[in-house]
Formats: structure tokens, C-alpha cells, sequence
């Protein structure tokens, strides 16, 4: 049992090349998101997916689009890399029970530096 | 709206001495709250995590926090630092929606001196 993995680890970009990271899951959970944390700012929602087949914006959307190919898959895309997307980008997953007591578990992390 | 304010972003303690870090949170709703360690270059880990079932969570590591609603507050305490509790600690109220969506404080990273 992996939990929430994320490939690649370590990514440098030049601006405007495009890339896409990936997250896989292997708890079964319904519940997927992207967030990416910047120094000083805590972590920020790019987009979340509820369910398979379903994906909605976060706090910060622009410039990323993601794709939920599966209920273990969730895909997050650059198509134009900008240097002000240099951050570290975290996937979590979440559980399908009812309340807001369900707990986010985190990927380990990719560290992306756009030049 | 919710929202969670870390009212320090850095406190340094001293090894064998108590830890408080402290978080504020604002809720239109009864509030699920959570503290999450990332240590230097990790992930983030779940230390405890408020549920209303009892105002004391106790969680990893011995850490706890208290739930204080008078307050709106959920300050994190360990009674004896140790070194390996230097990181960075982050605050988060889960928004009781749908889809049950994270605000996130803006992280209080941890000192702790020889």
C-alpha cells in the first residue's frame, strides 16, 4: 500500500515548454486534488476532482489544466510553463464517508523551477 | 466563509522545553480542524484532527490540541521538544461541503535549539 504517489519528484522547465505531473492513489478513494505551496503562503487549491470523471477549479487555477483518467489517476498539466509557476505541487486524495471529517492524505511532492 | 490564521511563522524553543503553536480559525459551521507536520523536503503528515468528539485531540508524537470554541481556537502543544520536531506545522479547517475542500493556514515553522 503506496498511499498517494506523484511522479516526477524534481522537474526544471524553460518558459514556455509544457509538461504534466502525475498522481496515483491506491486507496480507493473518490476524492482527488492539486494544490501547489508557495513560501510563506500555506498550500493553495489549483483543482480538485470529486469523483471520477468530474474535475472543478480551485483558489488558483490559471495556467493548469487536470485530467481524472481513472479513480486512482488525477493528471496535472502545464501547457505553458511561466516562471511564476516554480512552486512545489502536492496531490492528496480523500475518502468517500459523509461529513468533513475525512482526512486529505498527501503525496510526497514535485518541485518544479520554470526559467 | 472559513478561514485559519497562524499567528506565528516562526517560533524557536529550546530541546526538552513545551511547544505552542497557535491557530485561529473563523467557520460559518461546526468546524472539522487538522494539524499537519512537513518535515524539511517531505510530504505533509497528519498529526491530530478535531471531529467534535472531544475538545482535547491528542495526536503523534505527543502532541495535542485543544479545542476552544469561546476562542476559536485549536492551538497545538507537546509538553518536551525534541530536536526532531523541527518543521514546518500547518493549520487547516476542511470546508464542510461536498467536496469537502482544505483551507490551509500559513504554516508556523519550528525551531528547536540544542
Amino acid at each position: 500500500n503506496a498511499g498517494v504517489t506523484q511522479t516526477p519528484k524534481f522537474q526544471v522547465l524553460k518558459t514556455g515548454q509544457s509538461m504534466t505531473l502525475q498522481c496515483a492513489q491506491d486507496m480507493n478513494h473518490n476524492s482527488m486534488y492539486w494544490y501547489r505551496q508557495d513560501p510563506g503562503m500555506g498550500l493553495r487549491l489549483i483543482y480538485y476532482s470529486a469523483s471520477e470523471g468530474t474535475t472543478d477549479k480551485g483558489e488558483v487555477p490559471n495556467g493548469y489544466n487536470v485530467s481524472r483518467l481513472n479513480k486512482r489517476e488525477f493528471s496535472l498539466r502545464l501547457e505553458s510553463a511561466a516562471p511564476s509557476q516554480t512552486s512545489v505541487y502536492f496531490c492528496a486524495s480523500r475518502g468517500s464517508g459523509t461529513g468533513s471529517t475525512d482526512t486529505q492524505y498527501f503525496g510526497p511532492g514535485t518541485r518544479l523551477t520554470v526559467l | 466563509a472559513q478561514s485559519v490564521t497562524q499567528l506565528d511563522s516562526h517560533v524557536s524553543v529550546s530541546e526538552g522545553t513545551p511547544v505552542l503553536l497557535r491557530c485561529n480559525y473563523s467557520s460559518s459551521y461546526s468546524p472539522s480542524l487538522f494539524w499537519y507536520v512537513q518535515h524539511p523536503n517531505k510530504g505533509l503528515q497528519l498529526l491530530l484532527k478535531y471531529t467534535s468528539a472531544a475538545t482535547l485531540v491528542k495526536g503523534i508524537n505527543g502532541f495535542e490540541a485543544e479545542f476552544k470554541k469561546s476562542e476559536t481556537s485549536f492551538h497545538l502543544t507537546k509538553p518536551s521538544a525534541h530536536m526532531s520536531d523541527a518543521a514546518e506545522y500547518f493549520c487547516v479547517v476542511s470546508v464542510p461541503s461536498g467536496t469537502y475542500k482544505y483551507i490551509f493556514g500559513t504554516g508556523t515553522r519550528l525551531k528547536v535549539l540544542a
